[in-house]
């Protein structure tokens, strides 16, 4: 079964650019999570999809985050314009069911660097 | 709210047993998982407990008291590759997973 695929692996723009990241989910997978991963620290939920609508939003800068999941599968997430602070990696999850057992399943991720 | 604390660092000896503690907060609970991660590498589901008392899977158990707020994993006869960070995570109200920071464990020969 193949697991959940993100691109790029690595990106390095300077402030104030933009950037694009795309997630494949594992097929059949109907919740799909962005997470954003500082070094050091633990992930930070962004997003959570059910399909393609947001379940949760609360904690997405949304003056400079925006993220989409057309027809329920794929999802891209975006920076415009990025900051300093910006820099992490971005996790990209999925899981079969929502609830107390939904194991989420990440993909390797998408490191940022923005100088 | 939630709030989820874990210690930052941790050491052991190749061969020896390691207990990583976390304690956390929250208005709901639906279930504590810990994942594994790897520098440089996403995280891996290692378990899940919904109920108090302690779950085994081979080397790696898990502890949790609810009344209590309080998990841990507990990790026996330690091999090099056990070397990475482990993370817990709560599954609040919404069913949403809230990782802590995580504890980063080194294991020495």
């Amino acid at each position: 079964e193949a697991g959940v695929a993100q691109s790029p692996r690595y990106k390095i723009i300077e402030k104030r650019q933009s950037v694009a990241f795309w997630c494949n989910p594992i097929s059949g997978h109907a919740t799909l999570y962005w997470y954003q991963q500082i070094l050091g620290q633990g992930p930070k939920l962004l997003i959570q999809f059910q399909n393609n609508g947001v379940v949760d939003d609360s904690q997405l800068p949304k003056d400079r985050f925006s993220a989409e999941r057309l027809k329920g599968v794929d999802s891209t997430l975006k920076i415009q314009p990025a900051k300093l602070e910006d820099s992490a990696v971005y996790l990209c999850a999925s899981s079969l069911v929502v609830g107390p057992t939904g194991e989420l399943f990440f993909g390797e991720g998408s490191r940022l660097t923005v100088l | 709210g939630q709030n989820i604390d874990q210690p930052t660092e941790m050491t052991a000896t190749e061969g020896a047993i390691v207990q990583i503690n976390c304690t956390y907060q929250t208005s709901g609970f639906n279930g504590l998982f810990w994942y594994q991660q790897h520098a440089g590498e996403a995280p891996t589901f290692l378990s899940y407990n919904v109920l108090d008392g302690l779950e085994e899977k081979g080397r790696f158990s898990s502890f949790l008291s609810r009344s209590k707020g309080y998990s841990y994993l507990l990790l026996k006869e330690l091999q090099m590759k056990d070397s990475a960070s482990y993370l817990c995570a709560l599954s609040g109200g919404s069913y949403i997973p809230t990782f802590g920071r995580g504890t980063s464990l080194i294991v020495h020969p």
